[in-house]
């Protein structure tokens, strides 16, 4: 959906080096999600926001940091990216409201970390 | 924390066949269970959902069943075809709390 965005859709980075994945959503959704999408391992929470200024670690926090300042964006920075961080990242977003809560998902990051 | 496993890890089935992809969940509390659907190269969507209060929910070609006790759901697909080609992902999440914990995906393989 296009309601939900994520740049860029591929990046190549250096060890060591920072970089930060971009989500925008523009529904309002007051939750939103970080995963990262690795073969045999499924999607892994990484980090999560109940609303702006409020996060959470998810299962896999480490070497991650997020910030939410406005509803509708939600970045990722790896402050110093390492090889075992090469993944598919993805955002999703959810509404806050029913009983059942899907996630929306991004169309995800490939990031490679050489 | 939620620990979901799922199985198997690849299916390969004849068109026309039902597929069945199962799914086992360790928090009690969980009560909200979604399949998605995720085409090669594509996002992960959703294709149906369950809550702990329903043992059995039908869309179309698609069902998820859910055994609270044996704390297990599943995954049915009837009358396959090509286009159901991809990889399924289950999940659950326990009340009160948005984050969903994923199983590990199943590949699932048509043959026309």
């Amino acid at each position: 959906d296009a309601g939900i965005t994520q740049s860029p859709r591929y990046k190549i980075t250096e060890t060591g080096r920072q970089v930060t994945l971009m989500c925008h959503q523009t529904w309002s959704h007051s939750y939103m999600f970080w995963y990262r999408q690795d073969l045999g391992h499924g999607l892994r929470l990484i980090y999560y926001s109940a609303a702006a200024d409020i996060t959470d670690k998810g299962e896999v926090p480490d070497g991650y940091v997020v910030s939410r300042s406005k509803t509708e964006n939600f970045p990722l920075t790896l402050e110093s990216a390492t090889r075992s961080q090469t993944s598919v990242y993805f955002c999703a977003s959810s509404e806050s409201q029913g009983i059942n809560y899907g996630y929306t998902f991004g169309s995800g990051t490939r990031l490679t970390v050489v | 924390g939620e620990n979901v496993e799922q199985h198997p890890s690849t299916l390969s089935v004849q068109e026309g066949d039902s597929a069945v992809i199962k799914c086992t969940y360790s928090d009690s509390a969980s009560n909200y269970f979604p399949w998605y659907k995720q085409e090669l190269g594509k996002r992960p969507q959703l294709i149906i959902d369950i809550r702990s209060n329903v043992g059995e929910k039908k869309d179309q070609r698609i069902a998820v069943t859910l055994n609270k006790t044996a704390k297990h759901f599943s995954l049915h697909i009837t009358e396959t075809q090509p286009e159901d080609s991809a990889v399924y992902f289950c999940a659950a999440s326990p009340t009160g709390r948005r984050a969903l914990t994923f199983g590990s995906g199943t590949r699932l393989q048509v043959q026309p």
